[in-house]
Parts: structure tokens; C-alpha cells; sequence
């Protein structure tokens, strides 16, 4: 199957700092998503992107769409201690409807 | 806004006995799908399911595991006979597709059932 590498890891950051993850295939995607998933709790989609390049915001959250279509980047502006939680990236190839999905970044926001 | 729905949220078998897990999805939604996830990992691509079959199922998806769409509105996840490591996170999740507009691929997830197998 496909493999998604999301980096990093985890993180651990002041409240009010920038966060910048990203997710990278060696296959090309359709489409990728972004999710944010809370302990116990379903992921819930924070952005989806179409276009190779594009470039798509939802309030703090900007998310692109690598140029190679191989890669996905997340950044969230200003944390605030809401942010915490795992961060999934999803991509959709071109054929099948199988997402594949990254390893997740988990983020901690110090207050 | 719509939703995708689960129930149970949690279930407690015994080895060897048969569960069903129920999902209604989002109801203008084509495409459905079920993943599990282990505490602590990542989400795991059980099955796919879109005009009434399995589009795409993953190595984990064996004879155990059935899938069934019973009526118009509920799909459903079955399990024969569960062992000891299916205990996870089940999600249902659904996916629209033609619709007008840019969100043809955008695929929403139920609350989970977490499966716990004594």
C-alpha cells in the first residue's frame, strides 16, 4: 500500500506560536485532507484540497497542496490551548476510493 | 449540519462472539467506509463500500469481517468472531460524490465505537 510520512512526530509549543507540519507520499494524490482528532474522540476535517498549489485557509488553519502532488503541509497560526490534539493527513489517488492515511502529529500547546 | 452517527459507542464482548457495529451516514452520501484504530496509532483503512459492494478492502478486512448495507440509511460492520486484538476504535466515515461545488472528496467521520473483547 501507499505510505504517508507525516513529520513531525510531535510537537511542543508555547501558546501563541506557529505550527508547521507536513505529510509526504511516494505516490501522487487526487485529493488530500486534513483532520484533527481528540482523545476518544472521530477525526474531523479541518480542510480538503483539490488542486496541486493550492493554497486553503479555515480561520487560523492555512493548508497547501504540494506542487509534485506528493506532499501537504498544515500550519496553524497563533495557537491557543484548543489546538492540542493529533493532526492527520489523508490522500486520495487518482483511482480507488481507499484514503491513506499519515502517522499523525501530535500537538501540545503550554500555556 | 449533517452527521455521521454510530452506534454503540462502546462495546464489551467475549472472545469468540459475534458483534455489529451500526453506522447511519450522511444521507445525500455515496461512498461508505470503515476503519479501526488501536489506542495511540493511526487510522486504519478497513473497507470501502459504494453502490451496494465492497469497492476496496484492506489485508486486516479477512472472513471475519462483513459489511452490509440493510436499508437506506444504515451500513453496518460486522465481526464473525472476534479475538483479542480487535479491540480498537471503529469509524464509520462517509463520502459524497457529484455534488456541485469543491467538496466531492471531503469524507466526514462518525463518533466511533470503541470494541473492547474480553
Amino acid at each position: 500500500g501507499q505510505q504517508l510520512n507525516q513529520s513531525p512526530q510531535s510537537m511542543f509549543i508555547q501558546e501563541g506560536e506557529d505550527v508547521s507540519m507536513n505529510c509526504t507520499s511516494s505516490s501522487i494524490f487526487n485529493t488530500w485532507l486534513w483532520y484533527k482528532q481528540d482523545p476518544g474522540e472521530g477525526p474531523v476535517l479541518l480542510i480538503a484540497l483539490y488542486k496541486a498549489g493550492e493554497l486553503t485557509s479555515n480561520g487560523r488553519l492555512t493548508a497547501q497542496f504540494g506542487i509534485t502532488r506528493k506532499d501537504s503541509f498544515l500550519n496553524i497560526s497563533a495557537s491557543i490551548p484548543s489546538d492540542v490534539g493529533i493532526y492527520f493527513c489523508a490522500g486520495l489517488p487518482f483511482t480507488g476510493n481507499q484514503f491513506y492515511f499519515g502517522t499523525g502529529t501530535s500537538l501540545t500547546v503550554i500555556p | 449540519e449533517p452527521e455521521v452517527t454510530q452506534t454503540p459507542s462502546h462495546q464489551v464482548t467475549q472472545m469468540g462472539q459475534e458483534v455489529i457495529l451500526r453506522c447511519v451516514p450522511i444521507s445525500n452520501h455515496l461512498y461508505f467506509y470503515w476503519y479501526r484504530q488501536i489506542l495511540g496509532q493511526k487510522v486504519e483503512f478497513l473497507v470501502s463500500f459504494y453502490n451496494n459492494e465492497i469497492s476496496e478492502k484492506s489485508e486486516i478486512f479477512d472472513d471475519q469481517f462483513s459489511v452490509e448495507r440493510p436499508d437506506g440509511s444504515n451500513f453496518t460492520l460486522k465481526i464473525r468472531s472476534t479475538k483479542l486484538e480487535d479491540s480498537a476504535m471503529y469509524f464509520c466515515a462517509s463520502r459524497v460524490w457529484g455534488s456541485a461545488g469543491r467538496s466531492y472528496n471531503e469524507q466526514f467521520f462518525g463518533p466511533g465505537t470503541r470494541l473492547t473483547v474480553l
